[in-house]
């Protein structure tokens, strides 16, 4: 029953470090998606993917980049870690297809801060 | 584009009472329509989906509908709880999921 898990769950990096940020599903979703939240902002897709091997570009794709290697797992990285990137990144997954079984599941964040 | 809007932004009610929350999006092109609730420093928990073709969802206290020609949804809490405190967001499905910017409630006791 563990759903989506994000791993780290806080960070603190310094500008110009680089990270990668894990999402971890367990439901045999096919979408999976990176947001980050900001105050004001709201949640702001940055990448997605539709399939294992696949991805995509979002509403805020600048300075992150996404792999998803295997289906159960999409991961996130900055490669040069900037102040702009103060964050809190939430991953979420969904089964393909528009009907009921297509609810999204969020994993619980990660606060990234980059000073 | 889609945009996502909710009023009011934050609400504050004694406890006992009914309420309801308002949600409207610009592209009737939807596919469904999600809600959800978030605690202060907490992940996104899903209350209730409703599909595009669907009027109305129900959980528990909970009702949902959704008018896609007009392009609004209302979320309807009954007697509400201190334990309802939280953050409500709802998000649209079409090529990827829009949120709106969430409507902050305060349930008193």
């Amino acid at each position: 029953n563990a759903g989506v898990t994000q791993t780290p769950k806080f960070r603190v990096l310094k500008t110009g470090q680089s990270m990668t940020l894990l999402c971890a599903q367990d439901m045999n979703h096919e979408y999976m998606y990176w947001y980050r939240q900001d105050p004001g902002m709201g949640l702001r897709l940055i990448h997605y993917s539709v399939g294992e091997g696949t991805t995509a570009k979002g509403e805020v794709p600048d300075g992150y980049n996404v792999s998803r290697l295997k289906k159960q797992n999409f991961l996130l990285g900055l490669e040069s870690a900037a102040p702009s990137q103060t964050s809190v990144y939430f991953c979420a997954s969904r089964k393909n297809g528009h009907g009921m079984n297509t609810e999204a599941f969020f994993g619980q964040g990660t606060r990234l801060t980059v000073v | 584009k889609q945009e996502v809007t909710q009023i009011p932004a934050a609400l504050s009610v004694p406890e006992g009472e009914n309420l309801v929350l308002n949600c409207s999006f610009t592209d009737s092109a939807i596919y469904n329509l999600q809600w959800f609730r978030q605690d202060p420093g907490k992940g996104l928990t899903s209350l209730l989906l409703i599909q595009s073709s669907q009027r109305e969802q129900t959980s528990g206290r909970l009702n949902a509908s959704l008018d896609k020609s007009s392009g609004r949804s209302t979320l309807y809490i009954a007697a509400s709880q201190p334990g309802d405190s939280a953050t409500y967001l709802c998000a649209v499905l079409g090529q990827n999921f829009v949120f709106g910017p969430g409507t902050r409630l305060s349930v008193l006791p």
